[in-house]
């Protein structure tokens, strides 16, 4: 089944840029997904992309995907303390509609 | 439209007890899902159903039941509740390939 890896921990200064990245590893995955959890709350959907895009802009998030490399990437730019929360990549393969989930990325903005 | 809801919130219980996690939502999904959340793991798929009526096993479904009372309802029930299973659990509904969360239950057993 499809496996998708993510580091654990990402700190920044605040007014910086951050970029959280994630793996998989089913190359039919079809859809890919970034959820953001606040502290003691559920987990929100942030941005996706569809596999036939390379990149996403919204705002200040930009979603890069890298097909070749199974390689997927959030980038926030101008990091805020309120941007700190868990994110968490998903990503849904080919032959299945339930998501799998990365372990999830803890990002600590520094004033 | 409140969404998602679980109850209760919060759950203390003993070695051995039982209870229920309740899980609503009003968007009409078909699919919905149960989930655990502990540290350094992310979120382990307990149970899901992919409609009203039917329901099947996901990554860490022993020592849980659950049901799937009609299209808004799907719970979560421990029989007897063992210490590994203190977690923050965490109903969802899906929709398209989108995920809508609950705002957890956070339970411990001592």
């Amino acid at each position: 089944g499809e496996d998708v890896e993510q580091s654990l921990f990402l700190s920044v200064r605040e007014g910086d840029s951050s970029v959280i990245n994630c793996t998989y590893t089913d190359s039919s995955s079809t859809y890919l997904y970034w959820y953001k959890q606040e502290p003691g709350a559920g987990l929100q959907l942030l941005t996706y992309i569809f596999s036939n895009m390379d990149m996403k802009q919204d705002q200040r998030l930009t979603v890069l995907l890298n097909k070749k490399d199974k390689h997927l990437s959030l980038r926030i730019a101008d990091t805020q303390t309120g941007d700190s929360a868990i994110y968490f990549c998903a990503v849904v393969s080919g032959g299945s509609y339930i998501p799998t989930f990365g372990r999830g990325t803890s990002l600590i903005v520094h004033p | 439209n409140a969404g998602v809801t679980q109850t209760p919130k919060f759950q203390v219980l003993k070695t051995g007890q039982s209870m229920t996690l309740q899980c609503a939502q009003d968007m009409n999904h078909n699919s919905m899902y149960w989930y655990r959340q502990d540290p350094g793991m992310g979120l382990r798929l307990i149970y899901y159903s992919a409609s009203e009526g039917t329901t099947d096993k996901g990554e860490v479904p022993n020592g849980y039941n659950v049901s799937r009372l009609n299209k808004r309802e799907f719970s979560l029930r421990l029989e007897s509740a063992a210490p590994s299973q203190t977690s923050v659990y965490f109903c969802a509904s899906q929709e398209g390939g989108e995920q809508f969360f609950g705002p957890g239950t956070r339970l411990t057993v001592l």
